[in-house]
């Protein structure tokens, strides 16, 4: 059963700590993405990961870190300094341009999302 | 199930009728397209999707059009349903391997 993972569904969190969202895919994509999303406006790009052991920061990349040590796996850290992290997380993958089928051209796929609520 | 947008734009359609979604988008580099779906709670689900080198592209009840001299998009849903209610986002990209850029949204509630 092929696809992407977030976990958890829900997460809490006081105020100052530091708190890690897990994202899988085996869908054997090369580029991963985390998106943040607020009521009322759309999916801000958080940070972006083309191949492994590389990453680029996207508009709202401030108070948030990365890694990307193997191909199925991109977690993301919201850090303390990070001041208004309740929101929505939404991660992607997409395959590389031209191996993406033939109907679709460069599709991201999207978890199922986790909701961190900061107390 | 939560939210995923308080203040969006909202269109209302009676249950068979057609909707029509519009989007403008930013870039005129872009050269790809895409519409999704969001249901409360849940993650973005792919609709259908259009190259810059074309203007409309059909799939299952849903139409793209693409009016690149306006940078102007549109999805047409034919004989909408109570199944699509739900956030519908566009999204543009330029070519390569660079992420997708999102518009606001649109929340769509068919009345039965």
């Amino acid at each position: 059963d092929g696809g992407i993972t977030q976990s958890p569904k829900y997460l809490f969190r006081k105020e100052g700590q530091n708190v890690t969202l897990s994202c899988e895919q085996n869908l054997n994509h090369d580029a991963m993405y985390w998106y943040r999303q607020d009521p009322g406006q759309g999916l801000r790009l958080i940070y972006y990961s083309q191949i492994v052991n590389d990453f680029q920061k996207g508009d709202i990349a401030e108070g948030y870190s990365v890694s990307r040590e193997k191909k199925e796996s991109f977690p993301l850290t919201v850090t303390s300094a990070q001041k208004n992290p309740t929101a929505f997380y939404l991660c992607a993958s997409s395959p590389p341009p031209g191996l993406a089928g033939l109907n679709s051209y460069n599709e991201q796929f999207f978890g199922p999302g986790t909701r961190l609520t900061v107390l | 199930g939560e939210s995923v947008g308080l203040h969006l734009p909202t269109l209302s359609v009676q249950e068979g009728d057609n909707s029509i979604i519009n989007c403008a988008y930013s870039n005129s580099a872009s050269d790809y397209f895409i519409w999704y779906k969001q249901e409360s709670g849940k993650g973005p689900q792919f609709i259908i999707d259009i190259r810059s080198n074309m203007d409309k592209r059909q799939g299952q009840r849903v139409t793209v059009l693409l009016n690149k001299t306006v940078k102007h998009l549109s999805l047409q849903i034919a004989a909408t349903q109570p199944g699509d209610s739900a956030v519908y986002f566009c999204a543009e990209k330029l070519s390569g391997n660079t992420p997708l850029v999102f518009g606001k949204g649109t929340r769509l509630s068919v009345i039965a």
